[in-house]
C-alpha cells in the first residue's frame, strides 16, 4: 500500500539531547514537510523540500535540522538548540504540481521531553 | 509570506444542521490551491476538499461544500446533515504553486456536533 509512515510513534528525549523522528513515504512525491502541533493549535511549518538535495526553512526552523538524500526520506532533527521541543509532529508529502494536488499525512510522532 | 486565518477557534451545531467554518487567506499570487483538512481525535489529518484557484465553480464532496470568493479572499466550508463524525479539528491551508511552494495552515477550527 502507497502511503507515508513515521516513526516511532512516541519518543521521549533528555534534556540535551538530539534525536531524530523518521519519516519515509512511498508515493513518488516530489515534495515533503514537516510540521509542529502543540497542544490546541494549528499546524506550524518547521522545514520543506521540493526535490533531492534542496529544502526550506519554514516558519519555526531554530532548532531543527533536516536532510533530503533521498526521494523517499525526510528525516528531521530535533537538536539541543530547541528549547521547548514537547510537541505531536507531523510529516506530509505530496506531488506540488498538477490537478490532483494534495497533501498525504503521516500518522504523527509524539515527542517528550524527560 | 502566505497567511491563513481561521476566526473561529470553536463551533458547535446540532446532528442534521448545516454548518459554515470560515477560511480567509492573504497571498499575491495568482495561482494556488486551497483545501480544508480535518483532525479527528485519532490525529490523523484527512483531505476533505480541495479547491483550484482558476477554478471558478465551487468544490463538493457529497455533505462538504466550499464558498470561494477569490476576490475576497475566502474560502468557506458548508458542512450539510451533520453527523457525528464529523466532530473534529478543521484546518483551512493553502499552497502556492510557484518554485517555492509551501502548504501553510490556519490555527483551526473546533467542531463539536451534539444530538
Amino acid at each position: 500500500d502507497g502511503g507515508i509512515t513515521q516513526s516511532p510513534k512516541y519518543l521521549f528525549r533528555k534534556e540535551g539531547q538530539n534525536v531524530t523522528l523518521s519519516c519515509e513515504q512511498n508515493l513518488n512525491h516530489d515534495a515533503m514537510y514537516w510540521y509542529r502541533q502543540d497542544p490546541g493549535q494549528g499546524l506550524r511549518l518547521i522545514y520543506y523540500s521540493q526535490i533531492v538535495n534542496d529544502f526550506q526553512k519554514g516558519d519555526i526552523a531554530e532548532g531543527y535540522s533536516v536532510s533530503r538524500e533521498k526521494k523517499e526520506s525526510f528525516p528531521l532533527t530535533v537538536t539541543s538548540a530547541q528549547k521547548n521541543p514537547t510537541a505531536f509532529y507531523l510529516c506530509a508529502s505530496s506531488p506540488w504540481r498538477g490537478t490532483n494536488t494534495e497533501a498525504f499525512f503521516g500518522q504523527g510522532t509524539r515527542l517528550t521531553v524527560v | 509570506a502566505q497567511t491563513v486565518t481561521q476566526s473561529q477557534p470553536e463551533m458547535s451545531v446540532q446532528e442534521a444542521e448545516t454548518v459554515t467554518l470560515s477560511c480567509t487567506y492573504d497571498t499575491s499570487e495568482n495561482n494556488y490551491y486551497l483545501f480544508w483538512y480535518k483532525q479527528p481525535p485519532s490525529r490523523q489529518m484527512i483531505l476533505v476538499i480541495r479547491q483550484e484557484a482558476y477554478k471558478q465553480q465551487n468544490a463538493t464532496e457529497n455533505r462538504f461544500s466550499v464558498n470561494f470568493q477569490k476576490a475576497a479572499k475566502s474560502f468557506s466550508l458548508k458542512i450539510s446533515d451533520s453527523q457525528l463524525g464529523d466532530t473534529a479539528m478543521y484546518f483551512c491551508a493553502f499552497m502556492n504553486t510557484g518554485t517555492a511552494s509551501k502548504l501553510t495552515f490556519g490555527t483551526g477550527t473546533r467542531l463539536q456536533v451534539t444530538l
